[in-house]
């Protein structure tokens, strides 16, 4: 199906280990992004990737690790959870001429 | 930079009366403005976009949103509320020139009561 596919949907990992939250596109759009969705604070931009190899931070990078290999994927890592980073992810997509995002269904991380 | 600033964390409606949701948006560029909807445990779905084009922007299920440059305001309407627009609304700012990071507000919960 075409479309932004998130995985896992959820996840519950201890404090301290690494996790990937993995991302995969369609439409070939060049853009991809990941939000992370806290209460009170809206959608906060974590990393963007221009195109594959190609990525920047946004406004909360601290404690992510971003790839883009190919332009359909882009994983998000957290290279040693904590319990700040237990929150909703939303992956997106999008067409700059669109200018719009079309977002995943989201993973709901709880780090313990 | 940019920013935008929703009035109201909860607004409560009651089935069939007129839904306002308000935005106010700061931007030193002409912006870009949107509205998204996120229905639970669900991503951001597009309802409707405001591009410099027409003031008054129609979106999907029958929402519509104004931008009136001289109150810095993008709200978003809708005449007659159903059951089923119960869910959390967001506008957002960007602007023009490729792509431009997107401006998240943080959030306005409608509740609409039968």
């Amino acid at each position: 199906d075409a479309g932004i596919t998130q995985s896992p949907r959820y996840k519950i990992t201890e404090t301290g280990r690494q996790v990937t939250l993995m991302c995969h596109q369609t439409w070939s759009h060049s853009y991809m992004f990941w939000y992370r969705q806290d209460l009170g604070h809206g959608l906060r931009l974590i990393y963007y990737s221009a195109a594959a190899d190609i990525t920047d931070k946004g406004e909360v990078p601290d404690g992510y690790v971003v790839s883009r290999s190919k332009t359909e994927n882009f994983p998000l890592t957290l290279e040693s959870a904590t319990r700040s980073q237990t929150s909703v992810y939303f992956c997106a997509s999008s067409d700059p001429f669109e200018n719009q995002d079309t977002f995943g269904s989201g993973t709901r991380l709880t780090v313990v | 930079a940019q920013s935008v600033t929703q009035l109201g964390s909860h607004v409560s409606v009651s089935e069939g009366a007129l839904v306002l949701l308000r935005c106010n948006y700061s931007s030193s560029v002409p912006p870009y403005l949107f509205w998204y909807v996120q229905y639970p445990n669900q991503g951001l779905q597009l309802l409707l976009k405001y591009t410099s084009a027409a003031t008054l922007v129609k979106g999907i299920n029958g929402f519509e949103a104004e931008f009136k440059k001289s109150e810095t305001s993008f709200h978003l309407t809708k005449p007659s509320a159903h059951m089923s627009d119960a869910a959390e609304y967001f506008c957002a700012v960007s602007h023009s020139g490729g792509y431009q990071k997107v401006t998240f507000g943080i959030g306005t919960k409608l509740q609409v009561i039968p």
